[in-house]
C-alpha cells in the first residue's frame, strides 16, 4: 500500500495567516493526490483535486502544489472558518489511502 | 440537490453483522466510482472499499478484506456495505463517497452512519 505521511500532525495559527500543510508519499503518485477538510462532526470536503485544481466553490486562498511523492496544501489568509483538520488522499492506487491528518487550530 | 444519506448504524456485538445503505440522488448514480470510508471515534480517515460504475471493479482496505462485502443497486441508486465479522476495532462513523473520476478525488460525501461494535 501507498504510504501518505502529512507534516505537521497539528499547528496553530491565528486568522490572516499564512499556513502551509504537507504531504509525502512512499511513492511516486504522479498528481493523483487531493485535499480535504473536515469539521467537527462533519463528512470531510473535497478542496483541491489533481493536486492543484481548485474544486468548484472552494475559495481562492486554497491551493495545491507539488507531484511525484512531495505535496502541499497552502492557505494564504487564514480566515476563522478554516480552522479544521485537513487531509490529503492518493488515487493512484486502486487502494486508496488517506494521510493521518494536520488539525489546524487557533492561536 | 446532490447528496448521500446513509443508513444502518446500530450497536452490535462482536462477531455480528450489519449491512449499512448510501441512498443517492442529485446525479446520475451509474456513472461513477462509489467508496466508503471509516473514522474511529478521535481518529483519521480511513479508506475501506471502492466499486466501480457497474460493480465489475471491486478493492478493499486489507483490515476489512474477506469480512466486509461492498455491492451497489443502480436501479435503486443504492450503495451497500454488508459487514461480518465485526471486531470492536470497527467502531467507526462510515461514510460513503462518490469519486468524481480518479483524477477528481471524492467530491460528495454523505453525513456518515455510526456502528459500534461493543458486547
Amino acid at each position: 500500500d501507498i504510504q501518505m505521511t502529512q507534516s505537521p500532525s497539528s499547528l496553530s495559527a491565528s486568522v490572516g495567516d499564512r499556513v502551509t500543510i504537507t504531504c509525502r508519499a512512499s511513492q511516486n503518485i504522479g498528481s493523483y493526490l487531493n485535499w480535504y477538510q473536515q469539521k467537527p462532526g462533519k463528512g470531510p470536503k473535497l478542496l483541491i483535486y489533481g493536486a492543484s485544481s481548485l474544486q468548484s466553490g472552494v475559495p481562492s486562498r486554497f491551493s495545491g502544489s507539488g507531484s511525484g511523492t512531495d505535496f502541499s496544501l497552502t492557505i494564504s489568509s487564514l480566515q476563522p472558518e478554516d480552522f479544521a483538520t485537513y487531509y490529503c488522499q492518493q488515487s493512484y492506487s486502486t487502494l486508496r489511502t488517506f494521510g493521518q491528518g494536520t488539525k489546524v487550530e487557533i492561536k | 440537490e446532490v447528496q448521500l444519506v446513509e443508513s444502518g448504524g446500530v450497536v452490535v456485538q462482536p462477531g455480528g453483522s450489519l449491512r449499512l445503505s448510501c441512498a443517492a440522488s442529485g446525479f446520475t448514480f451509474d456513472d461513477y466510482t462509489m467508496h466508503w470510508v471509516r473514522q474511529a471515534p478521535g481518529k483519521g480517515l480511513e479508506w475501506v472499499s471502492l466499486i466501480s460504475w457497474d460493480g465489475g471493479t471491486i478493492y478493499y482496505a486489507d483490515s476489512v478484506k474477506g469480512r466486509f462485502t461492498i455491492s451497489r443497486d443502480n436501479s435503486k441508486n443504492s450503495l451497500y456495505l454488508q459487514m461480518n465479522s465485526l471486531r470492536t476495532e470497527d467502531t467507526a462513523f462510515y461514510y460513503c463517497a462518490k469519486e468524481g473520476g480518479i483524477y477528481y478525488g471524492m467530491d460528495v460525501w454523505g453525513q456518515g452512519t455510526t456502528v459500534t461494535v461493543s458486547s
